[in-house]
């Protein structure tokens, strides 16, 4: 089945500055994926999401990248800000299963004042 | 606030026993998903009800069972409790609109609810 995996469980960056999540995703017919952010004691809040068919997609501060050749998303969140700090999961739909999503273990994102 | 709601938000079982967990999903939604989150972990597909019948089940046994009500709110039940379900239960709310391209939909998840299993 589909998985989802990390590159780096905790990033710890400075306000201001821009964070790179990376994530790696296992099955190349995989057409839709979606980034979360989990805060202490929530549950996760949509963040972005991304077709197959596009390979970068811009929201408020963040931006996802898609490359499909070597499997692979990043989020980017630029001018990073303490209320950023939270993890975030990448979450790739299921292509026999369109109505489950495979979520990877996550990363740790914290915000240095 | 992503309007789902779920009940109760801690609960501790012991071994052996059963637990219902209550969903109420965003207005206007017709899917309810539930997922498990271990500790450290990224949530884990349960299953999916989508106009009240089961639509997807991942790896979990048959003592994970649920429903979904008319006005979609949803239950999770979970029978013989082991120690290894302790975990966050999540429910999150979805309007499915199947396409040619497959199920579409954003997932709305609730706070969900903390199992201790002892």
């Amino acid at each position: 089945g589909e998985s989802v995996g990390l590159h780096l469980p905790t990033l710890s960056v400075q306000e201001g500055d821009n964070s790179i999540i990376n994530c790696a995703y296992s099955n190349s017919a995989s057409d839709y994926f979606i980034w979360y952010k989990q805060e202490s004691g929530k549950g996760p809040q949509f963040i972005i999401d991304i077709r197959s068919n596009m390979d970068k997609r811009q929201g408020q501060r963040v931006t996802v990248l898609l490359n499909k050749t070597v499997k692979h998303l990043s989020l980017q969140i630029a001018a990073t800000q303490p209320g950023d700090s939270a993890v975030y999961f990448c979450a790739e739909r299921g292509v026999y299963n369109f109505n489950k999503f495979y979520f990877g273990s996550g990363t740790k994102l914290n915000v240095k004042p | 606030e992503t309007g789902v709601t779920q009940s109760p938000t801690h609960l501790i079982k012991t071994r052996g026993q059963q637990v219902t967990l209550r969903c109420s999903s965003q207005s206007g939604h017709n899917t309810v998903s539930w997922y498990q989150q271990a500790l450290g972990q990224g949530p884990q597909f349960i299953f999916q009800y989508y106009r009240e019948e089961e639509n997807g089940r991942g790896n979990f046994p048959p003592r994970f069972s649920g429903l979904q009500f008319p006005n979609y709110s949803s239950e999770l039940n979970v029978n013989a409790l082991e120690l290894d379900d302790s975990a966050l239960y999540l429910c999150a709310s979805s309007l499915v609109v199947v396409t040619g391209t497959g199920n579409t939909g954003e997932l709305f998840f609730g706070e969900g609810s903390r199992l201790t299993v002892l």
